[in-house]
């Protein structure tokens, strides 16, 4: 069963440090894709970045990147240069199989940016 | 373009009665996703579309919930029977078809249960 484990319930970061926000993974299917949503304190739900498990290279999208390490079902999310405004909830999740569409969500983890 | 929309926004309801949530997709998204987040909690699986099926119902909690999708655009999420502990945020998202396509999620709807 599809499974996504993030154990840090709340981050603190400085402003312009980067941070790492963890998340694990367990499936038993080869194919599966992995996501990293943000939930400011508005609620919405905004897309940062995506992985499939057949890529090659680490995901990239601006200050965020993906810490792929398959052989340790990780999929961490690093921040560059944190600025107040990544103040939010972090959701790691993952769609297992090709063509499927069941979505996993993990706990989140809440970051604090100080100033 | 227009983004995902749900109706109602808020929705305060007495225990017992049946409530409908809408949803309206992104044109041309295939996918519909329901979810469920209770507060400070992350998202809970709930159902899935494909165009109008749903091959994967085993989200729902219990038989008082159910689903649908017309026209492979609008959907409904109906909770019969309402109970304090549906009390949450119903979140509904869209996607194009495949596995590497991001979900975008509309603004919810916050369902109290009185």
């Amino acid at each position: 069963a599809q499974k996504i484990t993030q154990t840090q319930p709340g981050m603190f970061v400085q402003e312009k440090e980067a941070v790492t926000l963890d998340c694990t993974y367990d499936t038993s299917d080869p194919s599966y894709g992995l996501f990293w949503y943000k939930q400011p304190s508005s609620g919405e739900m905004i897309f940062l970045i995506y992985q499939g498990s057949y890529d090659q290279q680490n995901a990239t999208e601006g200050r965020y990147s993906l810490n792929f390490q398959k052989a340790r079902k990780s999929a961490n999310l690093v921040i560059s240069a944190s600025q107040l405004g990544d103040s939010a909830m972090y959701f790691c999740a993952m769609r297992e199989g090709y063509g499927g569409f069941k979505t996993i969500f993990g706990a989140g983890t809440r970051l604090f940016v100080k100033a | 373009g227009a983004g995902v929309s749900q109706s109602p926004s808020n929705k305060v309801t007495e225990k017992g009665k049946d409530v409908e949530l809408r949803c309206d997709p992104i044109s041309g998204h295939t996918a519909l996703y329901w979810y469920r987040q209770s507060l400070g909690q992350g998202l809970e699986f709930l159902i899935y579309f494909q165009g109008n099926s749903a091959p994967d119902k085993s989200g729902l909690p219990s038989d008082r919930f159910s689903a649908e999708r017309t026209g492979g655009s609008v959907s409904t999420l109906t909770i019969q029977r309402t109970q304090q502990e549906d009390s949450a945020v119903y979140l509904c998202a869209s996607s194009l078809a495949g596995q590497g396509y991001e979900q975008y999620f509309g603004p919810g709807t916050r369902l109290t249960v009185t």
